[in-house]
């Protein structure tokens, strides 16, 4: 099965600040089936982005995804304080689906 | 608006088995495919299977064939996951999540349900 190696484990920062996140598969996500989703503690997952870099419903502009192949990134440009999360990005392009492991951000 | 509801904690002793469901409205039950995601404490999500309501047909991660059934009600539009020979490793939160209708990422989700195995 294909696997997503997210990195960093923990990402330090301050609210304004930039966040970069790197999702790393395996082998080629096929069609550019990537998501990203945020979770916070005690909450279930919530979608932010699907096909590499379409915003889901109700997603603010600050958070973008990028990449292609093997590489993907999800970037928040400013981060505010309720994007203080853990990150999972997840293919479904080849079966099974699969995640990686996570990175979380937190304040620095 | 899509509401996904998953029933309440369970606590099992090793070796039990557990039924979650998982109750779904707002949407045309038996267009979309609903998926079942577990996450153990301080861990990650973890992918376990699907089902397509339509017709009943199921896909499951390689790991859990033959421990896990996924079925579903249509006239109550709710989704069952059993598992079977539970063990302390499946001490999880369990969530059910309804994909789109072409692709399997998972706009909704249901809050979680928790399943404790202890003896």
């Amino acid at each position: 099965e294909m696997v997503l190696t997210q990195s960093p484990g923990t990402l330090s920062l301050s609210p304004g600040e930039r966040a970069t996140l790197s999702c790393r598969a395996s082998q080629s996500v096929g069609n550019n089936y990537l998501a990203w989703y945020q979770q916070k503690p005690g909450q279930a997952p919530r979608l932010l982005i699907y096909g590499i870099s379409s915003r889901a419903t109700d997603i603010p502009d600050r958070f973008s995804g990028s990449g292609s192949g093997t590489e993907f990134t999800l970037t928040i440009s400013r981060l505010e304080t309720e994007d203080f999360a853990v990150y999972y990005c997840q293919q479904y392009g080849t079966a099974p689906t699969t995640f990686g492991g996570g990175t979380k951000v937190e304040i620095k | 608006q899509v509401q996904l509801v998953q029933s309440g904690a369970e606590v099992k002793k090793p070796g039990a088995s557990v039924k979650v469901s998982c109750k779904t409205s707002g949407y045309t039950f038996s267009n979309y495919y609903v998926h079942w995601v577990r996450q153990a404490p301080g861990q990650g999500l973890e992918w376990m299977g699907f089902i397509n309501p339509n017709d009943g047909r199921t896909t499951y991660a390689q790991r859990f064939q033959g421990s896990l059934t996924v079925t579903r009600d249509m006239s109550t539009t709710t989704v069952y996951m059993e598992l079977t020979g539970l063990s302390a490793d499946d001490t999880a939160v369990y969530y059910c999540a309804k994909a789109t209708r072409f692709l399997q990422y998972f706009e909704t989700w249901g809050k979680g349900t928790t399943v404790t195995v202890s003896s």
